[in-house]
């Protein structure tokens, strides 16, 4: 039972435009939650995260959002650079475990 | 500090034999996470500790896999016999608080014919 879903397997994007990655968890126990980026041939590396105390986390380029209420996330990369192509997983944490739970990942292309 | 080092990055066997995955994480770290990437599944949890001990290893998918902790910066994962849909990347992650973000490892991709 996959507890975070990631719908969209791939998303292409023109470079200078705005990259919205979505992701969508199940389990209302969730209270922490990130972005991971990962390049290939090399492990994830931590982007961005918020707690459930808040609906918005900005970082440079990056935005996450959390809508609790319809258990969604999403990551905003704006302006998109081409360096930014790789795959983005979301993972949750539930306040009463220590699992880090991932998503099935989005692969993102930032074309010129 | 090096980061989380695991060994091999690459590991190609017969089906049959034994596999074993290493990982040394982050000094300091309380945290172990060890998981498998799959195109269906994406990342996936299969077990995680504690200060060394297992606290929970409900993703391991057979007792063909165990994992141990034998002291805070040594972790493996063993595959006995393994088949070839257990080809995939694992990967070993670290983080001194469940609820900051972990650090990962390079992976090790793991072939079995």
């Amino acid at each position: 039972d996959q507890q975070v879903k990631q719908n969209s397997p791939s998303l292409s994007v023109q470079e200078g435009r705005i990259s919205i990655l979505n992701c969508d968890y199940t389990n209302s126990m969730f209270d922490y939650f990130l972005w991971y980026k990962k390049y290939p041939a090399e492990g994830p590396t931590f982007l961005i995260s918020i707690s459930s105390i808040k609906d918005k986390n900005e970082d440079g380029r990056f935005t996450v959002f959390l809508n609790k209420s319809a258990k969604h996330l999403s990551l905003h990369i704006v302006p998109s650079q081409p360096g930014d192509s790789a795959v983005y997983f979301c993972a949750c944490i539930s306040y009463n475990t220590d699992k880090l739970i991932f998503g099935t990942g989005t692969r993102l292309q930032v074309f010129p | 500090d090096a980061g989380v080092i695991q060994s091999p990055r690459h590991e190609v066997t017969e089906m049959g034999q034994e596999v074993t995955l290493r990982c040394k994480p982050i000094s300091g770290h309380d945290y172990l996470f060890w998981y498998r990437q799959t195109m269906m599944r994406g990342l996936e949890l299969l077990i995680y500790f504690n200060n060394n001990v297992p606290i929970d290893d409900s993703g391991m998918p057979e007792d063909r896999f165990s994992a141990k902790m034998p002291n805070a910066s040594f972790s493996t994962l063993k595959i006995q016999p393994s088949e070839p849909r257990d080809s995939a990347v694992y990967f070993c992650a670290s983080t001194w608080d469940a609820n900051t973000e972990a650090f990962f490892g390079q992976g090790t991709r793991l072939t079995v014919v």
